[in-house]
């Protein structure tokens, strides 16, 4: 089956670095990936879509400059957290969708980013 | 509006007991997408099973067991002889007109 990779699957910085995670779709091409940021004992919480080629579509609440999104190829997207904080601390899970079949999205490893 | 409900947040049985798990979900939509995913304490999703609203029929896959109600909107989770590696968070997600939409999620706790 399709396979999604996040890169890296842990991170620890110190307030004020960026931290860039990727998203890559190993075995299909990928028009469109999501980014998830779960909070402990909480549900998914979508952040933004990712189109190749165009800009993030933003959830409202979601800060555009704190999260940086691109997805310049089919099969990557990265999530930069710039001038991260210990508010955001999280799992952050990406998703891909096939852009063969649009009806199914496969999901990454998750993120686990802890700022000191 | 488009939602998931996932009424029990937590259920704890004991091992080898039948547990259902409830997912309710509201769309306007004709066509969407229902899924069931898995996540243990590790973290990582685990997909169980993905329906269309044009298949109604009913899933078996082992001990798991998915009953897909379009007349009540539900589409609910059964663990038959629940084990213990079971135990995990198990959340009920929609897929409607590309809006993607979770539920919160039951931590289910299997007891040796």
């Amino acid at each position: 089956g399709a396979v999604v990779s996040q890169h890296p699957s842990r991170v620890i910085c110190k307030s004020g670095t960026s931290v860039k995670i990727e998203c890559r779709s190993l075995d299909f091409q990928a028009t469109t990936m999501f980014w998830y940021r779960q909070f402990p004992k909480k549900s998914l919480m979508l952040m933004a879509t990712s189109n190749e080629g165009s800009k993030a579509t933003y959830e409202q609440g979601v800060e555009k400059d704190k999260f940086l999104i691109n997805h310049a190829s089919l099969t990557l997207s990265t999530l930069t957290v710039t001038s991260a904080h210990p508010e955001d601390s999280s799992f952050y899970i990406c998703s891909a969708r096939d852009g063969d079949s649009q009806e199914t999205q496969y999901f990454g490893p998750g993120t686990r980013l802890l700022v000191l | 509006a488009q939602k998931v409900t996932q009424a029990q947040t937590e259920i704890s049985v004991v091992e080898k007991e039948d547990v259902t798990l409830d997912c309710v979900y509201e769309t306007r939509d004709t066509t969407y997408y229902l899924f069931w995913y898995k996540q243990p304490p590790s973290g990582e999703l685990v997909f169980l099973i993905r329906r269309n609203s044009f298949d109604e029929q009913n899933e078996i896959s082992g001990r798991y067991s998915w009953n897909f109600q379009k007349s009540t909107s539900s589409f609910n989770f059964t663990i038959t002889a629940s084990q213990v590696v079971d135990s995990a968070v198990y959340f009920c997600f929609m897929d409607s007109n590309y809006q993607l939409i979770w539920g919160a999620g039951t931590k289910l706790i299997i007891k040796p």
